[in-house]
């Protein structure tokens, strides 16, 4: 099935380790971002990719980083994970902005 | 800075009755709009968007948005709400000039009872 595929889809880490959620598109989408919901905030941007090679932060950006190797992936690392990143996180590509997003299922992120 | 602002956090209506949910945006020029839906455990799935030309768009599962700018609103209705539609909803909005840094409100949990 076409869309964007998010891996994994639950994850628990300590405070202090390193990880990096995978999200893939074959949709050939240009734009594709990350996002982080929280309860009470809706969804915050954290990086976006408008290209392969072309990256640039969003809202909140600290503690995350991504690359863009290719068009289908977009990865985001985080650094050294902390609680107050216990967060839903969701992938999203699109052709044209104002055509709107795909999401990915989300990865279901706690860190303890 | 752009901003959404859903007033409503927690809606409930009957099976069978009209659902209107509020979206208001600042945002000096005109804004490319946009409504998805959340069910539990799920990402998000368009419902529909308006960047330019009739005002009034159709989306999909029965549900239509207004965009009026004298309001600086984008309302999303349905006329009869069935058990299916329970879910949040999200109003978004961004600006036109290559990548749109979307912003999204908080969102609307939507009840259906029978």
């Amino acid at each position: 099935n076409a869309g964007v595929t998010q891996t994994p889809k639950f994850q628990v880490l300590k405070t202090g380790q390193s990880m990096t959620l995978q999200c893939a598109q074959d949709m050939n989408h240009e734009y594709m971002s990350w996002y982080r919901q929280d309860p009470g905030m809706g969804l915050r941007l954290i990086h976006y990719s408008v290209g392969a090679g072309i990256t640039d932060q969003g809202e909140v950006p600290n503690g995350y980083n991504v690359s863009r190797s290719t068009t289908e992936d977009f990865p985001l690392r985080l650094l050294s994970a902390a609680p107050s990143q216990t967060s839903v996180y969701f992938c999203a590509s699109s052709y044209i902005s104002e055509y709107g997003y795909t999401f990915g299922s989300g990865t279901r992120l706690t860190v303890v | 800075a752009q901003s959404v602002t859903q007033p409503d956090i927690h809606i409930t209506v009957s099976e069978g009755a009209s659902l209107e949910l509020r979206c208001n945006y600042s945002y000096g020029a005109t804004p490319y709009l946009f409504w998805y839906v959340q069910s539990p455990g799920q990402g998000l799935q368009l419902l529909l968007k308006y960047f330019s030309g009739d005002t009034l768009v159709q989306g999909i599962k029965g549900f239509e948005a207004e965009f009026k700018r004298s309001q600086s609103s984008f309302n999303l209705r349905k006329p009869s709400v069935h058990w299916s539609d329970a879910a949040e909803y999200f109003c978004a909005v961004g600006f036109s000039g290559g990548y749109q840094k979307v912003t999204f409100g908080i969102g609307t949990k939507l009840q259906v009872i029978p």
